[in-house]
């Protein structure tokens, strides 16, 4: 069936370093791909989507392209702050039928020393 | 629009207990989700709806849970009687089927049981 497979945590690094989240996918049809984030003690957010292959999704120095021939949608950003500690989770969206499914993958928590 | 709305923020209660959690989706989203997310498992899908109805309960551990979506502003998940292992925050989604489904999440609802 469908899936979400990301890289496991934690994940440390030391501020301005280089990131790099591993995300691979399962699916059939042309699903859309998400990163959302999740800070300690809230709700995951949205933090970049793409929706067909190629696509790039950016957002707050976080990157991440659709490649539809490695089935990936790896998260990247060329150097990080403390402010980025959080997990991070990789998903995509399906449609069934006449229903579409949200499915995420396990999450990786990234730690940022100062 | 204040967002997807959780109630309680904590619950804490005994064992045997019935326990029952709330949600208010954004106004004109079509789908509702609940999620579980522990430790040891991560993110688990528990149940699904598109306009009210189910769609997929397959992710519900077994028949101590259940949940319902009277309307379209209003849903609980229900677990009776509680077990210790159903210590977990649960989160409530929402999205719209148009365009790319962004799932919009609630702050959760941190359930322990003694």
């Amino acid at each position: 069936g469908d899936s979400v497979t990301q890289m496991e945590g934690p994940v440390t690094l030391s501020e301005e370093a280089f990131l790099t989240i591993n995300c691979t996918y399962t699916a059939t049809g042309y699903p859309s791909l998400f990163w959302y984030v999740q800070y300690p003690g809230e709700g995951l957010q949205l933090l970049l989507k793409a929706t067909k292959a190629d696509d790039k999704g950016s957002n707050k120095g976080f990157e991440a392209t659709y490649r539809k021939e490695t089935t990936s949608f790896h998260l990247e950003k060329g150097s990080v702050q403390v402010s980025d500690s959080a997990v991070y989770f990789c998903a995509l969206s399906v449609t069934y039928s006449s229903a579409s499914k949200i499915i995420f993958g396990s999450g990786t928590r990234l730690s940022i020393r100062p | 629009d204040a967002g997807v709305i959780q109630s309680p923020r904590h619950e804490v209660t005994e064992m045997g207990q019935e326990v029952t959690l709330r949600c208010k989706p954004i106004s004109g989203h079509d789908y509702l989700f609940w999620y579980r997310q522990t430790m040891m498992r991560g993110l688990e899908l528990l149940i699904y709806f598109n306009n009210n109805v189910p769609i997929d309960d397959s992710g519900m551990p077994e028949d101590r849970f259940s949940a319902k979506m009277p309307n379209a502003s209003f849903s609980t998940l229900k677990i009776q009687p509680s077990e210790p292992r159903d210590s977990a925050v649960y989160f409530c989604a929402s999205t719209v089927d148009r365009g790319v489904p962004e799932a919009f999440f609630g702050q959760g609802t941190r359930l322990t049981v003694v």
